[in-house]
């Protein structure tokens, strides 16, 4: 079963870091670009960031551009996400999301059930 | 990066069909064959049912159509069921590995 489980989310004073980690199963992990996607409660999608299959191509929104680094690890099947900086508005819930095979702009088909970030004081 | 632009809402009765309109700019939807759409229900996570403008994921009935002229991408959802009531979001390549998506629009089924 193709699969993916973020981790990491949790409750962090603003200033301070958070790394999101998302775990890949069912699937070859380093054929495949990766993205973040966020979404406030109640709110729409917000796309946040990607990496290509090979770790070679990087985009990141504009809200989060200089403070978030997105990573992969291939030998582990994992994706992570560095958070710092954070602010009250990147409080959101964080999805990891599979992309497409070697394909910067493909769709995402597979997506994980989030974690939640919350930056408050 | 501005975000795609949805209707707010849309809404019909079971066995009608619904349009959503998804409009960008020649930088993104006009630009790239990478439109694609989502359905997201309360509390789930989003699930794709149309990517490349207008193809179909395994799984996703040909209830749900994709078409774009010019910048502005649709979804014709026909055939109207009531799990069709959901979020429905919009979202395309726009170049330099980034990516966009849509306001969202929520699908009523009356």
């Amino acid at each position: 079963e193709v699969q993916l489980v973020e981790s990491g989310g949790g409750l962090v004073q603003p200033g301070r870091s958070l790394r999101l980690s998302c775990e890949a199963s069912g699937f070859i992990f380093d054929d495949y670009a990766m993205h973040w996607v966020r979404q406030v409660p109640g709110k729409g999608l917000e796309w946040v960031s990607h990496i290509s299959w090979n770790g070679g191509g990087i985009g990141y929104a504009d809200s989060v551009k200089g403070r978030f680094t997105i990573s992969r690890d291939n030998a582990k099947n994992s994706l992570s996400l560095q958070m710092n900086s954070l602010r009250v508005e990147d409080t959101a819930l964080y999805y990891c999301a599979k992309g497409g095979r070697k394909c910067t702009g493909c769709a995402f088909d597979i997506w994980g059930q989030g974690t939640m970030v919350t930056v408050s004081s | 990066q501005s975000a795609l632009t949805q209707p707010p809402s849309a809404s019909g009765s079971p066995g009608q069909s619904v349009t959503i309109s998804c409009t960008g700019t020649s930088s993104d939807v006009g630009g790239y064959k990478y439109v694609s759409w989502y359905q997201q229900h309360p509390g789930k996570a989003p699930k794709l049912m149309i990517y490349e403008v207008s193809k179909w994921p395994s799984g996703v009935p040909d209830r749900f159509s994709g078409s774009k002229s010019g910048n502005t991408a649709s979804l014709t959802v026909s055939g109207l069921q009531a799990e069709d009531e959901a979020d429905y979001y919009c979202s395309s390549y726009a170049g330099s590995n980034s990516v966009v998506f849509g306001g969202g629009t929520k699908v009523t089924v009356l």
